[in-house]
């Protein structure tokens, strides 16, 4: 069985801060991928980035930066000099090697992020 | 507009009322998959579908839950006999599975609340 936690549930900055969203999960596959989702507040998931398990370079794009660390099974997320529209819901998620087409995805409980003024 | 649609937005329904989602994936999307998502928790997998063929179901599925996808393009979920506990935000998601490298990446639609009273 495969599981994702997301143990903030909350986290509240202000503009221009760097915040980092914890992701930690478990799985028995030695293949397996990792993704980042956005929910803002219109609700559409949308897609930020996906790691799979042989790959463990960090990803830098513009704010965002991805840390992925097979020996802690963390898969964190951090934005820099955060903005107002970064305001969200994030959601990690985890599809093992059974599923590589990504028919089923595992998705943490989510970290609300609000970026304040 | 070419991304994932999905109705109605809202339905609200009485206890024991049987109701229908409609989903329209992205159209050279083959892979089409539902997922429920309740407040605060991150979505769940419900099912997903290969062209016409519904090829995984989650045990989330219940006998009172039945989903189509007739010619591989649309497809619906319908709920009979709603329960309180079926309140929920149900939202489509479509991926292209082909010979290419795989992406993982699914769209999401921007969901359909149900609400049953």
């Amino acid at each position: 069985a495969q599981k994702v936690t997301q143990a903030q549930t909350e986290i509240s900055v202000v503009e221009k801060e760097d915040v980092t969203l914890d992701c930690v999960y478990e799985t028995r596959d030695t293949t397996y991928y990792l993704f980042w989702y956005k929910q803002p507040p219109s609700g559409e998931l949308v897609f930020l980035i996906r790691r799979n398990s042989f790959d463990e370079q960090n990803e830098i794009s513009g704010r965002y930066s991805w840390n992925f660390q097979k020996s802690t099974s963390s898969f964190n997320f951090t934005i820099t000099a955060s903005q107002v529209v970064d305001s969200a819901v994030y959601f990690c998620a985890l599809s093992a090697s059974g599923e590589t087409s990504g028919s089923r995805l595992t998705f943490g409980e989510g970290t609300q992020l609000t970026v304040n003024p | 507009d070419t991304g994932v649609s999905q109705n109605p937005r809202h339905k609200i329904t009485k206890r024991g009322q049987n109701v229908t989602f409609r989903c329209d994936p992205i159209s050279e999307h083959n892979r089409l998959y539902w997922y429920r998502q309740t407040l605060g928790q991150g979505p769940e997998f419900l099912t997903y579908f290969q062209n016409e063929a519904q090829l995984e179901k989650s045990r989330l599925l219940s006998d009172r839950f039945s989903a189509e996808r007739p010619k591989g393009s649309f497809s619906t979920l319908e709920i009979q006999r709603t329960e309180q506990g079926d309140s929920a935000m149900y939202l489509c998601a479509s991926s292209y599975s082909g010979t290419g490298p795989y992406t993982g990446e699914l769209f999401f639609g921007e969901g359909s609340r149900l609400t049953v009273l």
